[in-house]
Protein backbone atom coordinates (compact mmCIF):
# COMPACT_ATOMS: atom_id res chain seq x y z
CA UNK A 1 0.00 0.00 0.00
CA UNK A 2 1.90 3.42 -1.42
CA UNK A 3 -1.03 5.97 1.06
CA UNK A 4 -3.30 7.60 -0.56
CA UNK A 5 -4.68 7.98 -4.63
CA UNK A 6 -6.13 10.35 -5.93
CA UNK A 7 -7.02 10.60 -9.67
CA UNK A 8 -7.08 12.26 -12.17
CA UNK A 9 -4.03 14.47 -11.28
CA UNK A 10 -5.45 17.47 -13.02
CA UNK A 11 -8.71 18.15 -14.85
CA UNK A 12 -9.90 21.01 -17.15
CA UNK A 13 -13.24 21.30 -18.07
CA UNK A 14 -15.65 23.56 -19.69
CA UNK A 15 -18.39 25.24 -17.48
CA UNK A 16 -21.42 23.23 -17.39
CA UNK A 17 -19.92 19.80 -17.83
CA UNK A 18 -19.83 16.97 -15.65
CA UNK A 19 -16.69 15.78 -13.35
CA UNK A 20 -15.62 12.89 -11.49
CA UNK A 21 -12.76 12.63 -9.03
CA UNK A 22 -11.70 8.95 -7.16
CA UNK A 23 -9.88 8.43 -4.29
CA UNK A 24 -8.14 5.08 -2.97
CA UNK A 25 -7.50 5.41 0.81
CA UNK A 26 -4.70 3.42 2.66
CA UNK A 27 -6.55 -0.21 2.57
CA UNK A 28 -6.60 -0.54 6.74
CA UNK A 29 -8.46 3.36 7.47
CA UNK A 30 -11.83 3.03 7.95
CA UNK A 31 -12.46 7.07 7.93
CA UNK A 32 -12.09 9.27 4.30
CA UNK A 33 -12.42 12.64 3.60
CA UNK A 34 -12.70 14.96 0.70
CA UNK A 35 -11.47 18.74 1.01
CA UNK A 36 -10.93 21.58 -1.13
CA UNK A 37 -8.48 24.42 -1.39
CA UNK A 38 -8.28 27.41 -3.44
CA UNK A 39 -4.79 29.29 -3.91
CA UNK A 40 -3.31 30.69 -0.97
CA UNK A 41 -5.90 29.16 1.34
CA UNK A 42 -6.16 26.14 3.73
CA UNK A 43 -8.19 22.89 3.15
CA UNK A 44 -11.83 23.03 3.92
CA UNK A 45 -13.46 20.28 4.55
CA UNK A 46 -16.10 19.04 2.28
CA UNK A 47 -17.50 15.72 4.32
CA UNK A 48 -16.25 12.49 5.34
CA UNK A 49 -17.07 8.92 5.66
CA UNK A 50 -16.91 5.92 8.22
CA UNK A 51 -16.62 2.64 5.99
CA UNK A 52 -19.40 3.37 3.72
CA UNK A 53 -21.56 5.67 5.75
CA UNK A 54 -21.61 9.50 4.92
CA UNK A 55 -21.65 11.37 8.28
CA UNK A 56 -21.05 14.37 7.46
CA UNK A 57 -21.23 17.12 4.99
CA UNK A 58 -20.13 21.17 4.90
CA UNK A 59 -22.64 23.75 3.68
CA UNK A 60 -19.88 24.00 1.36
CA UNK A 61 -20.65 20.62 -0.16
CA UNK A 62 -24.08 22.07 -2.16
CA UNK A 63 -26.45 20.11 -3.91
CA UNK A 64 -24.30 19.83 -7.24
CA UNK A 65 -21.82 17.85 -5.41
CA UNK A 66 -22.04 14.11 -4.11
CA UNK A 67 -19.44 12.17 -2.98
CA UNK A 68 -20.04 8.31 -2.40
CA UNK A 69 -17.92 5.13 -1.11
CA UNK A 70 -20.19 2.12 -2.17
CA UNK A 71 -18.28 -0.37 -0.35
CA UNK A 72 -16.37 0.99 2.02
CA UNK A 73 -13.00 1.34 0.24
CA UNK A 74 -12.66 4.13 -2.75
CA UNK A 75 -14.40 7.14 -2.99
CA UNK A 76 -16.02 9.31 -5.72
CA UNK A 77 -16.91 12.77 -5.89
CA UNK A 78 -18.87 14.38 -8.42
CA UNK A 79 -19.59 17.62 -9.36
CA UNK A 80 -22.26 18.73 -11.57
CA UNK A 81 -22.86 21.72 -13.72
CA UNK A 82 -19.43 22.82 -13.14
CA UNK A 83 -19.12 26.28 -12.29
CA UNK A 84 -15.47 29.09 -12.43
CA UNK A 85 -15.43 28.88 -8.81
CA UNK A 86 -15.22 25.41 -8.28
CA UNK A 87 -11.93 25.50 -9.88
CA UNK A 88 -9.96 24.38 -7.17
CA UNK A 89 -7.27 21.45 -5.38
CA UNK A 90 -9.73 18.96 -4.18
CA UNK A 91 -8.33 16.40 -1.28
CA UNK A 92 -8.66 13.17 -0.16
CA UNK A 93 -7.05 12.46 3.32
CA UNK A 94 -7.62 8.86 4.80
CA UNK A 95 -7.36 7.73 8.93
CA UNK A 96 -8.00 4.68 11.44
CA UNK A 97 -10.53 5.69 13.87
CA UNK A 98 -11.04 3.79 17.09
CA UNK A 99 -12.15 3.89 20.02
CA UNK A 100 -9.05 5.63 21.56
CA UNK A 101 -8.65 8.38 19.07
CA UNK A 102 -8.01 9.13 15.25
CA UNK A 103 -4.98 8.22 13.32
CA UNK A 104 -2.83 8.57 11.02
CA UNK A 105 -4.13 10.81 9.08
CA UNK A 106 -2.84 10.69 5.18
CA UNK A 107 -3.55 13.07 2.10
CA UNK A 108 -3.38 11.92 -1.49
CA UNK A 109 -1.63 14.52 -4.32
CA UNK A 110 -4.97 16.24 -4.71
CA UNK A 111 -6.31 16.81 -8.11
CA UNK A 112 -6.43 20.02 -9.29
CA UNK A 113 -9.56 21.11 -11.18
CA UNK A 114 -9.70 23.90 -13.87
CA UNK A 115 -13.04 25.34 -15.30
CA UNK A 116 -13.15 27.31 -18.31
CA UNK B 1 -14.93 27.56 8.11
CA UNK B 2 -11.19 28.06 9.13
CA UNK B 3 -10.17 27.31 12.84
CA UNK B 4 -6.89 28.00 13.05
CA UNK B 5 -4.95 31.99 12.45
CA UNK B 6 -1.39 31.40 11.12
CA UNK B 7 1.03 34.42 11.40
CA UNK B 8 2.77 35.27 9.62
CA UNK B 9 1.21 34.45 6.57
CA UNK B 10 4.68 34.88 4.47
CA UNK B 11 7.93 34.51 5.90
CA UNK B 12 11.75 34.87 4.13
CA UNK B 13 14.75 34.17 5.45
CA UNK B 14 18.41 32.91 4.88
CA UNK B 15 19.10 29.09 4.69
CA UNK B 16 20.63 27.90 7.89
CA UNK B 17 18.31 30.48 9.59
CA UNK B 18 15.43 29.03 11.65
CA UNK B 19 12.28 29.79 11.29
CA UNK B 20 8.93 30.42 13.48
CA UNK B 21 5.70 30.38 12.62
CA UNK B 22 2.55 30.74 15.10
CA UNK B 23 -0.68 29.48 15.10
CA UNK B 24 -3.98 30.38 17.31
CA UNK B 25 -7.11 28.65 17.33
CA UNK B 26 -10.07 29.38 18.75
CA UNK B 27 -11.85 26.06 20.05
CA UNK B 28 -10.85 23.50 22.73
CA UNK B 29 -8.60 20.72 20.91
CA UNK B 30 -7.45 16.82 21.55
CA UNK B 31 -4.70 17.66 19.25
CA UNK B 32 -2.92 19.62 17.06
CA UNK B 33 -1.20 18.84 13.78
CA UNK B 34 1.33 20.33 11.40
CA UNK B 35 1.56 19.78 7.72
CA UNK B 36 3.93 20.94 4.93
CA UNK B 37 2.85 21.38 1.66
CA UNK B 38 5.09 22.29 -1.40
CA UNK B 39 3.34 24.54 -4.49
CA UNK B 40 0.68 22.25 -6.12
CA UNK B 41 0.80 19.14 -4.27
CA UNK B 42 -0.78 17.63 -1.38
CA UNK B 43 -0.34 17.46 2.28
CA UNK B 44 2.93 15.50 3.86
CA UNK B 45 2.12 15.44 8.14
CA UNK B 46 5.14 16.57 9.68
CA UNK B 47 4.20 16.32 13.61
CA UNK B 48 1.40 15.78 16.39
CA UNK B 49 0.54 16.84 19.67
CA UNK B 50 -1.64 16.29 22.27
CA UNK B 51 -3.45 18.80 24.16
CA UNK B 52 -1.90 17.60 27.01
CA UNK B 53 1.72 17.71 25.80
CA UNK B 54 3.65 21.11 25.61
CA UNK B 55 6.54 20.33 23.15
CA UNK B 56 7.49 18.05 20.91
CA UNK B 57 10.53 17.66 18.77
CA UNK B 58 11.18 15.91 15.86
CA UNK B 59 14.23 16.22 13.88
CA UNK B 60 15.10 19.96 13.07
CA UNK B 61 11.32 20.45 13.88
CA UNK B 62 10.38 21.71 17.14
CA UNK B 63 6.53 22.30 18.30
CA UNK B 64 4.92 23.97 21.50
CA UNK B 65 1.80 24.13 22.30
CA UNK B 66 -0.69 26.25 25.16
CA UNK B 67 -3.94 25.53 25.39
CA UNK B 68 -4.17 27.84 28.31
CA UNK B 69 -3.79 30.79 25.26
CA UNK B 70 -4.75 28.31 22.00
CA UNK B 71 -1.90 29.10 20.42
CA UNK B 72 1.22 26.66 19.27
CA UNK B 73 4.29 27.26 17.50
CA UNK B 74 6.47 25.54 14.86
CA UNK B 75 10.04 26.33 14.49
CA UNK B 76 12.48 24.62 11.95
CA UNK B 77 16.24 25.21 12.81
CA UNK B 78 19.21 24.98 10.41
CA UNK B 79 16.93 26.38 7.64
CA UNK B 80 17.16 24.93 4.06
CA UNK B 81 16.15 25.24 0.35
CA UNK B 82 14.18 22.49 0.29
CA UNK B 83 12.27 23.43 3.31
CA UNK B 84 10.60 26.10 1.21
CA UNK B 85 6.69 25.43 1.24
CA UNK B 86 3.44 26.32 2.87
CA UNK B 87 3.14 25.04 6.51
CA UNK B 88 -0.33 24.57 7.53
CA UNK B 89 -2.04 23.39 11.09
CA UNK B 90 -4.85 21.91 11.57
CA UNK B 91 -6.47 21.35 14.85
CA UNK B 92 -8.43 18.10 16.01
CA UNK B 93 -11.47 19.12 18.83
CA UNK B 94 -13.31 15.70 18.36
CA UNK B 95 -15.43 17.05 15.90
CA UNK B 96 -14.53 14.12 13.43
CA UNK B 97 -12.67 16.18 11.07
CA UNK B 98 -9.48 18.38 10.98
CA UNK B 99 -10.03 22.18 10.96
CA UNK B 100 -7.12 24.01 8.56
CA UNK B 101 -5.31 27.27 9.09
CA UNK B 102 -4.95 29.59 6.38
CA UNK B 103 -0.91 28.44 6.35
CA UNK B 104 2.21 30.50 6.52
CA UNK B 105 4.39 30.44 2.96
CA UNK B 106 8.16 29.95 3.82
CA UNK B 107 10.59 30.92 1.42
CA UNK B 108 14.21 29.67 2.27
CA UNK B 109 16.76 31.93 0.27
CA UNK B 110 19.94 30.22 -0.37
Amino acid sequence: DTGVSQDPRHKITKRGQNVTFRCDPISEHNRLYWYRQTLGQGPEFLTYFQNEAQLEKSRLLSDRFSAERPKGSFSTLEIQRTEQGDSAMYLCASSLATGAGNYGYTFGSGTRLTVV
Amino acid sequence: SQQGEEDPQALSIQEGENATMNCSYKTSINNLQWYRQNSGRGLVHLILIRSNEREKHSGRLRVTLDTSKKSSSLLITASRAADTASYFCATDSGAQKLVFGQGTRLTINP
